[in-house]
């Protein structure tokens, strides 16, 4: 069964510092992945997906991530975090070919402090 | 761009009440989910449409069920709210499956039963 691990509960960086957040999938096969965010208050906004090449992924507001597959990882980066990154952070798993269901980690909730 | 609202941000119902949750969006997606959200927990999916009139059971459909009778709205139902059912709620949509699981998701409502 497809299961999705994020470690890091909650992470605190200053303005200007790199991010890196963690996320590790359990699949058979090379699935479908994607990161949303959550800011306060809101549902959750879709940042970046990994379906099949490249496995580096360029998404929107500056964060990337890369698929590792030897490692079964795909976190999410980003060079230079501003205030604004302050939310929760969710990585999910689809499968290939069978049902369009995704299953989310747990989240990573980043706090930033000027 | 894809649209996805649901009828409440806020609700404050009484244990015992039977409680309705409309969710609609406006780009003919085949696809509709809901989801709730808990501290600590993540997204777990409570039920899914992926046509009308269609509905499965996710990981956690106890003390729920759906309604789809028009391709672009999805109905949560709580047939007797209970304490433990407060939460936030978030519904999804996306297209059927065609290598894209992309789900796009609503503001969320959150519950509170007293």
């Amino acid at each position: 069964a497809q299961s999705v691990t994020q470690p890091d509960i909650h992470i605190t960086v200053s303005e200007g510092a790199s991010l890196e957040l963690r996320c590790n999938y359990s699949y058979g096969a090379t699935p479908y992945l994607f990161w949303y965010v959550q800011s306060p208050g809101q549902g959750l906004q879709l940042l970046l997906k990994y379906f099949s090449g490249d496995t580096l992924v360029q998404g929107i507001k500056g964060f990337e991530a890369e698929f590792k597959r030897s490692q079964s990882s795909f976190n999410l980066r980003k060079p230079s975090v501003h205030w604004s990154d302050a939310a929760e952070y969710f990585c999910a798993v689809g499968a290939r070919h069978n049902t369009d269901k995704l299953i989310f980690g747990t989240g990573t909730r980043l706090q930033v402090f000027p | 761009d894809v649209k996805v609202t649901q009828s409440s941000r806020y609700l404050v119902k009484r244990t015992g009440e039977k409680v309705f949750l409309e969710c609609v969006q406006d780009m003919d997606h085949e696809n509709m989910f809901w989801y709730r959200q808990d501290p600590g927990l993540g997204l777990r999916l409570i039920y899914f449409s992926y046509d009308v009139k269609m509905k499965e059971k996710g990981d956690i459909p106890e003390g729920y069920s759906v309604s789809r009778e028009k391709k672009e709205r999805f109905s949560l139902i709580l047939e007797s709210a209970s304490t433990n059912q407060t939460s936030m709620y978030l519904c999804a949509s996306s297209l059927s499956t065609s290598g894209n699981n992309e789900q796009f998701f609503g503001p969320g409502t959150r519950l509170t039963v007293l």
